[in-house]
């Protein structure tokens, strides 16, 4: 079954740091998307990206964070100055987009650890 | 996007089949309900969806009501491995639009 890549699967930096998650999403998806989840804390929404360009974004997704697809394949996710309050899961997702049915798959997930 | 109620949590014997309620009674007639789940800290995985009629894949059973405004997923034989996180979502049709989730229901299976 086609899987959504997430590397690196833990990283720590510290605070201050230009930190990039990478995420190879499914090959034929064409809607790609960023989340994060703070220890215990729910799922949250940051950025969804399409035909390379963000189309939505939250209000979490302030000017320290960007993404980009440097080829075909894979997406990554960008936080310019890492803070303390970036450590959490992110997690990236896919999905063909097509209106009313559009499942997402998950990756794994990447461990941010900001000291 | 419609909001959602669900039970904080639920317990089930292992075996014994989980009903998981949710509310969605502000749904519009073109908004689908989705159900997620959450294993520990593992990345959401994708159950099940529905726009009006049941639903049913290898995973589980979808009910909706007639009227739409709430639903139910049913996990037939709970085993321990179903102990997670339960996500309904409600969500529009239009193509590419994000999920956003809750809180969920927190599910607990025990032999």
């Amino acid at each position: 079954e086609p899987e959504v890549t997430q590397t690196p699967s833990h990283q720590v930096t510290q605070m201050g740091q230009e930190v990039i998650l990478r995420c190879v999403p499914i090959s034929n998806h064409l809607y790609f998307y960023w989340y994060r989840q703070i220890l215990g804390q729910k799922v949250e929404f940051l950025v969804s990206f399409y035909n390379n360009e963000i189309s939505e974004k939250s209000e979490i997704f302030d000017d320290q964070f960007s993404v980009e697809r440097p080829d075909g394949s894979n997406f990554t996710l960008k936080i310019r100055s890492t803070k303390l309050e970036d450590s959490a899961m992110y997690f990236c997702a896919s999905g063909t987009g097509m209106s009313g049915a559009n499942v997402l798959t998950f990756g794994a997930g990447s461990r941010l650890t900001v000291l | 996007d419609a909001k959602t109620t669900q039970p904080t949590s639920m317990d089930c014997a292992e075996g014994r089949a989980a009903n998981l309620p949710c509310n969605h009674s502000t749904i519009s007639g073109n908004e689908y309900v989705y159900w997620y789940r959450q294993i520990h800290s593992q990345g959401p995985q994708y159950i099940i969806h529905g726009l009006k009629n049941n639903e049913t894949n290898e995973m589980a059973s979808l009910i909706i009501t007639e009227d739409r405004k709430s639903s139910t997923l049913i996990l037939p034989h709970a085993t321990l491995r179903d102990t997670a996180v339960y996500y309904c979502i409600v969500r529009g049709n239009q193509a590419g639009t994000a999920l956003i989730f809750g809180k969920g229901t927190t599910l607990s299976v025990s032999s």
